[in-house]
């Protein structure tokens, strides 16, 4: 495989479920990110993981986990969700996200639905 | 804070034909990016094209350009000969030219859903 990849790809869960979501990237890239992307919204950033170390927590809810082992793979474990969660979460990684101008590569996408 | 600001939710285009779709950025910096990203329905979201904001000319990437207005903190993205894959959403994007700190973020307008038709 190559890119970033994320699985699943579709998820439904009820409000007192536990999943995660994965992300993966084969570039050899240091730096990951977690997106929530909602209908005419901005995409918004909500974690940044860079050599593993997380850089950023944009205000996010305790119930929304992540989680970085190592340079190549991200988690996102969720509990106890809300409706307004239903979402589509996009995995990004880049060379660094430190430094000067490194591309962001994006993930497809898991489409959460929480019901 | 910056901000961008997409301000066609939806477009369409016949196919062949030319289309512009319009961003307008917010910024207190001088030194900037701007790019413009494709998420066609597959949903994996592609760089289209990117422009510094130093550079006074505009980017050129095969079909797609951009008319990089600075002073007017204006940025579209023209697709010229347009075609049925380039049906997608289109987001404009800001990222400041400075190192360190949180200045790699990546700010996001709503997109532009663009519809080609045969």
């Amino acid at each position: 495989e190559t890119g970033v990849t994320q699985t699943p790809r579709h998820l439904v869960m009820g409000m007192t479920n536990k999943k995660s979501l994965k992300c993966e990237q084969h570039l050899g890239h240091n730096a990951m990110y977690w997106y929530k992307q909602s209908a005419k919204k901005p995409l918004e950033l909500m974690f940044v993981y860079n050599f593993k170390e997380q850089t950023e927590n944009n205000s996010v809810p305790s119930r929304f986990s992540p989680e970085c082992p190592n340079s190549s793979h991200l988690f996102l474990h969720l509990h106890t969700l809300q409706p307004e969660d239903s979402a589509l979460y996009l995995c990004a990684s880049s060379r660094d996200a430190a430094g000067g101008y490194y591309e962001q590569y994006f993930g497809p996408g898991t489409r959460l639905t929480v019901t | 804070a910056q901000t961008v600001t997409q301000s066609q939710p939806e477009m369409s285009v016949q196919e062949a034909e030319t289309v512009t779709l319009s961003c307008t950025y917010d910024t207190s910096e001088s030194d900037y990016y701007l790019f413009w990203y494709k998420q066609p329905p597959s949903r994996q979201m592609i760089l289209v094209i990117r422009q510094e904001a130093y550079k006074q000319q505009n980017a050129t990437e095969n079909r797609f350009s951009v008319n990089f207005q600075k002073a007017a903190k204006s940025f579209s993205l023209k697709i010229s000969d347009s075609q049925l894959g380039d049906a997608a959403m289109y987001f404009c994007a800001y990222r400041s030219r400075r190192s360190g700190g949180s200045n790699y973020k990546l700010t996001f307008g709503k997109g532009t859903l663009l519809t080609v038709n045969p």
